[in-house]
């Protein structure tokens, strides 16, 4: 098993321009989620799905979209990017049960001059 | 709002010693309180876990120790090694409910 998978690890962006953040898994896990890291501020979760299909809010979504057209994938579009999005970004991804163990992916280190 | 606080955001700890992470959380409805590590350049993994029925879970050198009364969990960290030299998360997720919350973190160096 890869576990989850995000793409790319690094990436440097203009203001205004707009990319999408890959993550991929193959545990067949129905939760997947999006976290920034910042400096201080710890995970911030950014969207989540709970299925195919189901996707919500989590504490700061503005400027990021998410669809969830499959299990596997779960992809976070920045719409128009801006300097505050400068970040590390994770996906995760996790069964829902007893436990809930959050799997998480390597990260994208993202630059917004 | 936060809803897990935790403490210290830094932490030195000489090798051999004890190192401690202190969370509190006002939401009674949580259920599961995990712990994450984080090595740099890494995603945050899965450390140890404990549910409220239990005021203790120990996984080798690590040990979690829950306060229900009191709102507040701690991980511990026995013969602290330089390997152990990592960020630290505590988390909480409310009953009937997928989505986990962090506390800010608390990044850990061990003194060789």
């Amino acid at each position: 098993n890869a576990g989850v998978t995000q793409t790319p690890k690094f990436q440097v962006l203009k203001t205004g321009q707009s990319m999408t953040l890959q993550c991929a898994q193959d545990m067949n896990h129905e939760y997947m989620s999006w976290y920034r890291q910042d400096p201080g501020m710890g995970l911030r979760l950014i969207h989540y799905s709970v299925g195919a299909g189901i996707t919500d809010q989590g504490e700061v979504p503005n400027g990021y979209n998410v669809s969830r057209s499959t299990t596997e994938d779960f992809p976070l579009r920045l719409l128009s990017a801006a300097p505050s999005q400068t970040s590390v970004y994770f996906c995760a991804s996790s069964q829902p049960g007893y436990t809930d163990t959050q799997y998480f992916g390597p990260g994208t280190r993202l630059t917004v001059l | 709002q936060q809803q897990v606080k935790q403490s210290p955001q830094s932490l030195i700890v000489q090798k051999g010693g004890i190192s401690i992470i202190n969370c509190a959380y006002e939401n009674t409805a949580f259920d599961y309180f995990p712990w994450y590590q984080q090595f740099p350049g890494k995603g945050p993994a899965l450390l140890i876990a404990i549910r409220p029925d239990v005021s203790e879970k120990k996984e080798g050198r690590f040990t979690i120790s829950f306060n229900k009364s009191a709102k507040q969990f701690s991980l511990h960290i026995m013969d602290s090694q330089p390997g152990d030299s990592a960020t630290y998360f505590c988390a909480a997720r409310p009953d009937r409910d997928d989505k986990i919350i962090f506390g800010k973190g608390t990044r850990l160096h061990i003194l060789p």
